[in-house]
């Protein structure tokens, strides 16, 4: 069992730039969720999707932040343009949707926007 | 709103040292309740769950009990290893399916 993928695992970026997180969620979980952590605020939900379908979006910072899952396989978050308020750990997670079923994290990709 | 406030680290024992850190927790309904372990450079892995009231979470020697009365899931462990030494988040699902809302991380650095 692969787990949750996330990729890159570092990024480093100048202000201004393009910056896109990739993830792949554990073969059949229809759930996925984007989470931000960082000192000050913590872990926080950006976006989650069920069947791909974004059903809750309140976390996304603004319109610099961009979500999707163009299939159960794959999902993006963009930021464009980056600044440096956006240096954090991005966490994707997954699970089956519905119950009380476990949410799994990938191991997070580190964004540091200079 | 929804809302978990935790044990502000770091908490720092010697080996074998009895551990609490607190949970309170602000939510309507009947939450389900978790806590997540996050060891260096890795994502988060569920240590232990509850899902209703007076329910024990337990797993590798740590426990945490559902209180409704108090809204607390209080993490202990009676003797704690190096090898616990991570950083514990506290977090509730007001319902199933929906995110996860976390606390802000304790930090526990357990020393031999």
């Amino acid at each position: 069992d692969a787990g949750v993928i996330q990729s890159p695992r570092h990024e480093v970026t100048e202000m201004g730039q393009e910056v896109t997180l990739r993830c792949k969620p554990i073969s059949g979980h229809n759930s996925l969720f984007w989470y931000r952590q960082t000192m000050m605020r913590g872990l926080e939900l950006l976006i989650y999707f069920n069947n791909n379908v974004p059903i809750d979006d309140s976390g996304m910072p603004e319109d610099r932040f961009s979500a999707k899952m163009p299939n159960a396989s794959f999902s993006t978050l963009k930021i464009q343009p980056s600044e440096p308020r956006d240096s954090a750990v991005y966490f994707c997670a997954s699970s089956l949707q519905g119950g009380d079923n476990e949410q799994f994290f990938g191991p997070g990709t580190r964004l540091t926007v200079l | 709103g929804n809302s978990v406030t935790q044990t502000e680290g770091p908490v720092t024992l010697s080996e074998e040292a009895f551990l609490t850190i607190n949970c309170t927790y602000t939510a309507t309904g009947y939450p389900s309740l978790f806590w997540y372990v996050q060891y260096p450079g890795e994502g988060l892995q569920l240590l232990l769950k509850a899902t209703k009231a007076d329910d024990k979470g337990s797993n590798k020697g740590f426990e945490a009990t559902y209180r409704k009365e108090t809204t607390s899931f209080h993490l202990e462990k009676g003797s704690v290893q190096v090898s616990d030494s991570a950083v514990y988040f506290c977090a509730l699902r007001r319902q199933a399916g929906t995110a996860l809302i976390f606390g802000k991380g304790t930090t526990l650095s357990v020393s031999s």
